[in-house]
């Protein structure tokens, strides 16, 4: 059963605290992506990999942090710093081609942090 | 900065009746992609088309592109209720590395039984 997951699903976090969500993909898929959405707007990129040990950061990077030791797990760290952490959290994943031609992209369920 | 940007914001229609939702964007691209997304789930594909492509269908979707005018449109024919959902567009910008899309607002589809 091929796909991508992400774990918790709802996680609580207090202020002051660093959680880490987790995302696995059994696609073989290179490249990865992390994703924030607020209440009724559309995604903003957080950081994305192309290649194990390597990733970039997106639109809105500051207070998050990633890492790509595997190629199926690319897990996303929200730190203290991030101001307005609670939101909708979306992995994705896609096979990397020059041009990027054929880039549709596959979604994780999300995990819905909340900041108590 | 948001490439793609969809209209309308929302729209309601009855079961049966066409939806047309569309998408404009900024830069020349490589393609653009319209995703699906129901409430607080994950986005799934639903089709892609390529820069030199005018017009794609698949099943009751059907979408244009028109790089000329830097729009696209997806048409959902005779919907249904299960239709219900949030709908995407992303690009693919020319000049941008690798596999980054930009994804837009999206527009809410409601269909009422």
């Amino acid at each position: 059963d091929g796909g991508i997951t992400q774990s918790p699903k709802y996680l609580f976090r207090k202020e002051g605290q660093n959680v880490t969500l987790s995302c696995e993909q059994n696609l073989n898929h290179d490249a990865m992506y992390w994703y924030r959405q607020d209440p009724g707007q559309g995604l903003r990129l957080i950081y994305y990999s192309q290649i194990v040990n390597d990733f970039q950061k997106g639109d809105i990077a500051e207070g998050y942090s990633v890492s790509r030791e595997k190629k199926e797990s690319f897990p996303l760290t929200v730190t203290s710093a991030q101001k307005n952490p609670t939101a909708f959290y979306l992995c994705a994943s896609s096979i990397s081609l020059a041009g990027g031609l054929y880039n549709e992209q596959f979604f994780g369920p999300g995990t819905r942090l909340t900041v108590l | 900065s948001q490439q793609g940007e969809e209209d309308p914001q929302a729209l309601s229609i009855q079961e049966g009746e066409n939806a047309t939702m569309n998408c404009s964007y900024k830069t020349s691209i490589n393609n653009l992609q319209w995703y699906r997304q129901n409430s607080g789930r994950g986005l799934v594909h639903l089709i892609l088309i390529r820069s030199n492509e005018r017009e794609k269908h698949s099943g009751r979707l059907r979408v244009t592109l028109d790089t000329s005018k830097k729009s696209s449109s997806l048409l959902i024919t005779a919907s249904r209720a299960a239709d219900t959902a949030s709908y995407f567009c992303a690009t693919d910008g020319r000049g941008t590395s690798g596999s980054r899309l930009t994804f837009g607002e999206g527009t809410q589809l409601t269909v009422n039984p």
